[in-house]
């Protein structure tokens, strides 16, 4: 069956400094991954996805991840954080036998000025 | 292009009554599919409908109910309202689901219906 685990509930970094949003993958075969961000108060929106091309994949707003299958981990980062990017972030695989969407709990982040 | 619209954004009801939502996706998709999330639980899969048809289903019991019109749009309904019922409901709607018969993943979020049960 396929998972998702993200490894910190919160994560608080300082404007200007770099987000590291830790991501680790269960599955039997190559995953569909994807990050979606939660702003408060609003719906999700999708920041990036996986789909078994480049490892590196480059997403909206400066935020990339990549898939290390030997980690089975799809970590997300950023460079240098912003205010704006305080939100949820989560970590999605494609599973069951339909492919609905799992979501991991979610990474709540934090930008302190 | 107006995005995915949930009605009503906020409601409060109590124990035992019924509730229906609503979702109306973006133009031109065909797939809505509805998650529930709680503090507790995080977001969970409900249920997917595609052209009128219920695709898939989540582990939720029997009180959860949808369907899709024709345009499209979709309601959910949960009968005989418990506590733990009270949740953030999150419609969303995709083109390309099931796109090969396989799940694209690019969803399209509303800002959902907050359900308070007394």
């Amino acid at each position: 069956a396929q998972s998702v685990t993200q490894l910190d509930s919160h994560v608080s970094v300082s404007e200007g400094t770099p987000v590291l949003l830790r991501c680790n993958y269960s599955s039997s075969y190559s995953p569909s991954l994807f990050w979606y961000v939660q702003h408060p108060n609003k719906g999700l929106q999708l920041l990036l996805k996986y789909t078994s091309a480049a490892t590196l994949v480059k997403g909206i707003n400066g935020f990339e991840a990549e898939f290390k299958k030997s980690e089975t981990s799809f970590h997300l980062t950023k460079p240098s954080a912003h205010m704006s990017d305080a939100a949820e972030y989560f970590c999605v695989v494609i599973g069951g036998s339909q492919g609905n969407l799992i979501f991991g709990k979610g990474t709540k982040l934090s930008v302190k000025p | 292009k107006a995005g995915v619209t949930q009605t009503p954004r906020y409601l409060i009801k109590t124990r035992g009554q019924q509730v229906t939502l609503s979702c109306s996706p973006i133009s031109g998709h065909r797939s809505v599919s509805w998650y529930q999330q709680t503090p507790g639980q995080g977001l969970q899969f409900l249920f997917e409908y595609f052209s009128e048809t219920q695709r898939n289903k989540g582990n939720f019991p029997g009180r959860f109910s949808g369907r899709q019109f024709s345009n499209s749009r979709s309601e959910m309904n949960v009968s005989t309202l418990e506590l733990g019922d009270s949740a953030l409901y999150l419609c969303a709607s995709s083109l390309d689901v099931h796109l090969a018969g396989w799940n694209t993943g690019e969803l399209f979020f509303g800002e959902g219906s907050r359900l308070t049960v007394l």
